[in-house]
């Protein structure tokens, strides 16, 4: 069965540094994808950035990062010098080449203070 | 571009009554999925498809029936609304292969059962 596991229910920022939200992943198939989503408070799911299992370098999407430790399973969201639209809640996704389904976690929401 | 639209945004409904929801989308995706969303939990899969004419139970189907009778629409259907059943509601689709291809969703629907 596959499972993503968000630890962090929420988490605050200072506007301008960096945070880390954590996922970390379990799985059976050989190869997979993982993504990160962004819903803000008004309800939209936005697409923030993908990392294949295979791939060699963490994948990096402007101000967005994936720091992709395959050995412990993790694929952590790296937002860089955050500012206050970066308040909302965080999902990390799977999907698997085994099935069809995307698997998300329960969750990060971010608060950017000012 | 339209991308996936779900119809209604909004619904209130009494106990028993049924409804169904409409998701149709203009990219020409095979896979189509129903989720929910209720608070601590993330997002759950329902129901979902992976091509006209099919249809598969996700992590929490009891009560809800899908079709999937055109490529572009997947309707969500239930038949004696619960007041468990309260919650947000979001429509997905994807491309079949498996990689970089993330699940686009539907604004929502946030369905209140009374």
């Amino acid at each position: 069965a596959q499972k993503i596991t968000q630890t962090q229910p929420g988490m605050f920022v200072q506007e301008k540094e960096a945070v880390t939200l954590d996922c970390t992943y379990d799985t059976s198939d050989p190869s997979y994808g993982l993504f990160w989503y962004k819903q803000p408070s008004s309800g939209e799911m936005i697409f923030l950035i993908y990392q294949g299992s295979y791939d060699q370098q963490n994948a990096t999407e402007g101000r967005y990062s994936l720091n992709f430790q395959k050995a412990r399973k993790s694929a952590n969201l790296v937002i860089s010098a955050s500012q206050l639209g970066d308040s909302a809640m965080y999902f990390c996704a799977m999907r698997g080449s085994g099935t069809y389904k995307y698997i998300f976690g329960t969750g990060t929401r971010l608060k950017v203070l000012a | 571009n339209a991308g996936v639209t779900q119809t209604p945004k909004f619904r209130v409904l009494k106990t028993g009554q049924s409804m169904t929801l409409l998701c149709a989308q203009d990219m020409n995706h095979e896979y189509m999925y129903w989720y929910r969303q209720d608070p601590g939990m993330g997002l759950r899969l329902i129901h979902y498809s992976v091509g006209e004419g099919t249809t598969a139970k996700g992590e929490v189907p009891d009560g809800y029936n899908v079709s999937r009778l055109k490529k572009q629409n997947f309707l969500l259907g239930l038949e004696s609304a619960a007041p468990s059943q309260t919650s947000v509601y979001f429509c997905a689709s994807s491309y079949s292969s498996v990689g970089n291809t993330e699940a686009f969703f539907g604004q929502g629907t946030r369905l209140t059962v009374v």
